[in-house]
């Protein structure tokens, strides 16, 4: 089978930084997407990795590790708009993308 | 701005009583993508048209359909709602479905079946 595998939920501090991980299983593999979803709103594009290594955009970096099947987004200064799901996806070798079911992210003051 | 619109954000339906969500992108994308999301779960895909070459997963049920009369408008038919089908539905694009290829979501409606 395929899966995604990303922590439920995690909370973090203002300001601080936060990981959040995920690993995949899939039948091949054409790329790794990071999504952000507000409660009650469509999910938007975050990042996009398909080599190994880190791939920074602002406060927020990915990292891709083919050989180990596993990912992270990496949030840096965290603000309270932070506050979100955010989903890992990879497309396989039939360029299907395979969803997670998300990390809810809750952010204190 | 280019974007992907859904209609309405929010629909309430009676069990078994039909109802048809709608999409529209300015994105002039070739694919366009349905797909179901219950909450706190990760979107499940429904269907998904390149141009107008229809592609049905496995496990959609029969009780969904779809329709894309042309490149920038996409339907999904719902025959017979029932309570299971309670869930935000979205409505995404993308340029040609292949690797890299980054899928841009409408705002989704949220089905309420009473």
């Amino acid at each position: 089978g395929q899966n995604i595998d990303q922590p439920t939920e995690m909370t973090a501090t203002e300001g601080a930084i936060v990981q959040i991980n995920c690993t995949y299983q899939t039948s091949g593999f054409n790329g790794l997407f990071w999504y952000q979803q507000h409660a009650g709103e469509a999910p938007t594009f975050l990042s996009y990795n398909v080599l190994d290594g880190l791939e920074e955009k602002g406060r927020f970096s990915s990292f891709l590790s083919r050989s180990k099947g596993y990912s992270y987004l990496l949030l840096k200064e965290l603000q309270m708009k932070d506050s979100a799901s955010y989903l890992c996806a990879v497309i396989n070798s039939n360029y299907q993308l395979i969803w997670g079911a998300g990390t809810k992210l809750i952010i204190k003051p | 701005d280019a974007m992907v619109i859904q209609n309405p954000r929010y629909q309430v339906t009676q069990f078994g009583k039909p109802v048809t969500l709608s999409c529209s992108q300015t994105l002039n994308h070739n694919v366009m993508y349905w797909y179901q999301q219950k909450s706190s779960q990760a979107p499940k895909l429904l269907f998904h048209y390149y141009d107008k070459d229809f592609n049905n997963e496995a496990d959609t049920p029969d009780n969904f359909q779809s329709r894309r009369p042309n490149t920038s408008f996409c339907f999904l038919d719902i025959r017979s709602p029932g309570l299971g089908d309670a869930a935000m539905y979205l409505c995404a694009t993308s340029v040609t479905g292949g690797e890299a290829d980054t899928q841009y979501f409408g705002p989704g409606t949220r089905l309420t079946v009473l």
